[in-house]
């Protein structure tokens, strides 16, 4: 059971480049979620999807855009990176809107970098 | 609001016990725990709901005061595992998101 699954795990880009974050997850869940990690920030939401063909901003959307293509797979997509993208970039997955307080499962985090 | 954790890091000897704090400034429904070690994804611990509750895992159990909106891990005859960085996640009211406070770096030696 692969859980949460992210690609790539790495990736380099040049500033004004555009690049897609893909996530997939195998458990049915409803809700996903797309966070940043930066040091000694702990994890930012970027934007949730509540369910299959809703999205909302969370903490920190500027700069990025999503898609909930289906119920398995959520993208994150950054049309013209900046070096203050430089980030870990966490997906997470978690069981059926309404139910408050479900755990969220994450997958390995992809590494980016801007130069 | 990002909730605030205390303290921002701990450094324990095997067998110690320590206590982290996650207060938020909004009303809470709920409040995660979860543990990141170096280079990893974070992995859940435990939730707890408004109510008060008190939940245990292993050595680690939390507690949920609602009216002063605050959660607190206790880490107990703590291990070399217990290395790295807990988070808590608090849900408010009426959401279904989830904001992450800043994390508190945990360090075991032996």
């Amino acid at each position: 059971n692969a859980g949460v699954t992210q690609t790539p795990k790495f990736q380099v880009l040049k500033t004004g480049q555009s690049m897609t974050l893909q996530c997939a997850q195998d458990m049915n869940h409803n809700s996903m979620y797309w966070y940043r990690q930066d040091p000694g920030m702990g994890l930012r939401l970027i934007y949730y999807s509540a369910s299959e063909g809703t999205t909302d901003k969370g903490e920190v959307p500027n700069g990025y855009n999503v898609s909930r293509l289906n119920k398995r797979e959520f993208s994150l997509r950054l049309e013209s990176a900046a070096p203050s993208q430089t980030s870990v970039y966490f997906c997470a997955s978690s069981k059926p809107t309404g139910e408050v307080g479900q755990p969220q499962h994450f997958g390995d985090g992809t590494r980016l970098s801007i130069l | 609001q990002q909730p605030v954790q205390s303290p921002q890091a701990v450094i324990l000897r095997e067998g110690e016990d320590a206590v982290i704090n996650c207060s938020s400034s909004k009303a809470l429904y709920s409040v995660h725990w979860y543990r990141q070690k170096h280079g990893e994804a974070p992995v859940f611990l435990m939730i707890l709901l408004k109510g008060g509750e008190q939940k245990g895992h292993e050595k680690i159990s939390a507690s949920f005061n609602e009216k002063k909106q605050q959660s607190s891990l206790y880490l107990t005859a703590s291990q070399l595992s217990y290395s790295g960085t807990y988070f808590c996640g608090t849900e408010n009211t009426g959401g279904f998101k989830t904001i992450f406070g800043a994390g508190t770096r945990l360090f075991v030696k032996a």
